[in-house]
């Protein structure tokens, strides 16, 4: 949803470690979930996705979990490297796409 | 694949100027473009949801006749912010969708003086 006059929640990390970010849905009917990230003044990428039917998805060193009970989701980022600085979305589909608030992720090299 | 441009990327105007901003599919052809609002260090706003052909549904709170939204063809959509005013300054995001999947162009600066 939106944060309107809210400030962006933070999580820093040094580099090299790993980075859990994460991130509550509302909707329990939502069946494709999927994270986004967006560099200042950009428009947000696509980083990894996954379906409800599934509890956990890799890609290049990025993990998701589902937790479907609890409606959580969470974007693991291993050997977290100073480009991966940005604001991280999630998303939540059912009908249409839903966004979450976003994190900001700081890197301290 | 799935690039989505957005033109253009920065525009200044004064008070008063409309101001209109394309949003193209480019490999792609998108049966749904969607347009969003982002003010600083704040999610994604969704404004309006637009299908090929057909009017555009707007979010509450968004004024169809402030922010005209034209989906001409399966690859273009616009965005015409009218009469544009200094609280309307913002990044304007569109992204385009074949399926279900979303993807987003690079996004439009707008600064209203």
């Amino acid at each position: 949803g939106e944060s309107v006059g809210l400030h962006l929640p933070t999580l820093s990390v040094q580099e090299g470690d790993n980075s859990i970010i994460n991130c509550a849905y509302s909707n329990s009917a939502s069946d494709y979930f999927i994270w986004y990230k967006q560099e200042s003044g950009k428009g947000p990428q696509f980083i990894i996705d996954i379906r409800s039917n599934m509890d956990k998805r890799q890609g290049q060193r990025v993990t998701v979990l589902l937790n479907k009970t609890v409606k959580h989701l969470s974007l693991q980022i291993a050997a977290t490297q100073p480009g991966d600085s940005a604001v991280y979305f999630c998303a939540e589909a059912h009908n249409m796409l839903t966004f979450g608030g976003g994190t900001r992720l700081m890197v301290k090299p | 694949g799935a690039v989505v441009s957005q033109h253009p990327s920065w525009v200044i105007c004064k008070s008063g100027t409309s101001v209109k901003i394309e949003c193209r599919s480019l490999d792609f052809q998108a049966t749904t473009m969607f347009w969003y609002r982002q003010f600083p260090k704040q999610s994604l706003m969704l404004m309006a949801t637009s299908n090929e052909g057909s009017k555009a549904t707007y979010e509450q709170g968004v004024e169809k006749d402030k922010f005209l939204i034209n989906h001409a063809s399966l690859t273009l959509s616009t965005l015409t912010v009218t009469s544009a005013h200094p609280e309307d300054s913002s990044f304007y995001i569109c992204s385009a969708s074949p399926d279900i999947e979303q993807f987003f162009g690079p996004g439009t600066r707008l600064t209203v003086l």
